[in-house]
C-alpha cells in the first residue's frame, strides 16, 4: 500500500494568507496526485489533478505542484469561502487519501 | 447533467444488512470505473471499495472485506453495495464516486447517503 501523509492536520489562517499544504507518499507515484476540498456537509470536490492541473472552474489562486514523493497545495490569497479541509489522493494503488487538512480562520 | 445519486442509507442494527445504490445519469456508466468512499462523523474520507467498469475488477478496504459487496447493473446504470454484518464502526456518511482513469482522480462525486448502525 502506498502511504500518504500530510502536513499540517490543522492549519489557521487569515483572508488574504498565502497557505500551502504538503502531502508525501510513502513510495513515489510519479505526478498522479489529486487533491480535494471538502466542506461540512458537503461531497469532496476535485480541485487539482495529475498534481498541477486544475480541474474546470476552480479558482486560479489555487496550485498544486510536485512529482514523485513530495505534493503541495498552495492557495495564494484566502478567500473565505476557502476554509474547508482539504485531501490529498492517489491511485497508484488503494487505499487512495490522505488523513485530511483542516483549514480554519485565524 | 452528470450526476450521481446515493440511496439506501438509514438506520440498522448491529449485526444487519443494507444494499446502498447510486444511479448515474449524464454520462456513460459502462465506460467509467467507479468506488464508493465513507466518511464516519468528524472524521476523514475513507475508500471503502473498487470495481472496474466491466465489473470483473474488485477491490475492497481490509476494514470491510467480507462482509460488503460492490456490484454495478450497467444496463441500469446503477452502482450497489451490499452491507452485512454491519458494526458501530461502520456508521458513516457513503458516497459514490466516479473515477476518470486518465487522470486517476475521483472526479464526480453524489451527495451522500447516511448509515447509522445502532442499537
Amino acid at each position: 500500500d502506498i502511504q500518504l501523509t500530510q502536513s499540517p492536520s490543522f492549519l489557521s489562517a487569515s483572508v488574504g494568507d498565502r497557505v500551502t499544504i504538503t502531502c508525501r507518499a510513502s513510495q513515489g507515484i510519479s505526478s498522479y496526485l489529486a487533491w480535494y476540498q471538502q466542506k461540512p456537509g458537503k461531497a469532496p470536490k476535485l480541485l487539482i489533478y495529475a498534481a498541477s492541473t486544475l480541474q474546470s472552474g476552480v479558482p486560479s489562486r489555487f496550485s498544486g505542484s510536485g512529482s514523485g514523493t513530495e505534493f503541495t497545495l498552495t492557495i495564494s490569497s484566502l478567500q473565505p469561502e476557502d476554509f474547508a479541509t482539504y485531501y490529498c489522493q492517489q491511485l497508484n494503488s488503494y487505499p487512495p487519501f490522505g488523513q485530511g487538512t483542516k483549514l480554519e480562520i485565524k | 447533467e452528470v450526476q450521481l445519486v446515493e440511496s439506501g442509507g438509514g438506520l440498522v442494527q448491529p449485526g444487519g444488512s443494507l444494499r446502498l445504490s447510486c444511479a448515474a445519469s449524464g454520462f456513460t456508466f459502462s465506460s467509467y470505473e467507479m468506488n464508493w468512499v465513507r466518511q464516519a462523523p468528524g472524521k476523514g474520507l475513507e475508500w471503502v471499495s473498487y470495481i472496474s467498469s466491466s465489473g470483473s475488477t474488485i477491490y475492497y478496504a481490509d476494514s470491510v472485506k467480507g462482509r460488503f459487496t460492490i456490484s454495478r447493473d450497467n444496463a441500469k446504470n446503477s452502482l450497489y453495495l451490499q452491507m452485512n454484518s454491519l458494526r458501530a464502526e461502520d456508521t458513516a456518511v457513503y458516497y459514490c464516486a466516479r473515477v476518470v482513469a486518465t487522470i486517476r482522480a475521483f472526479d464526480i462525486w453524489g451527495q451522500g447517503t447516511m448509515v447509522t448502525v445502532s442499537s
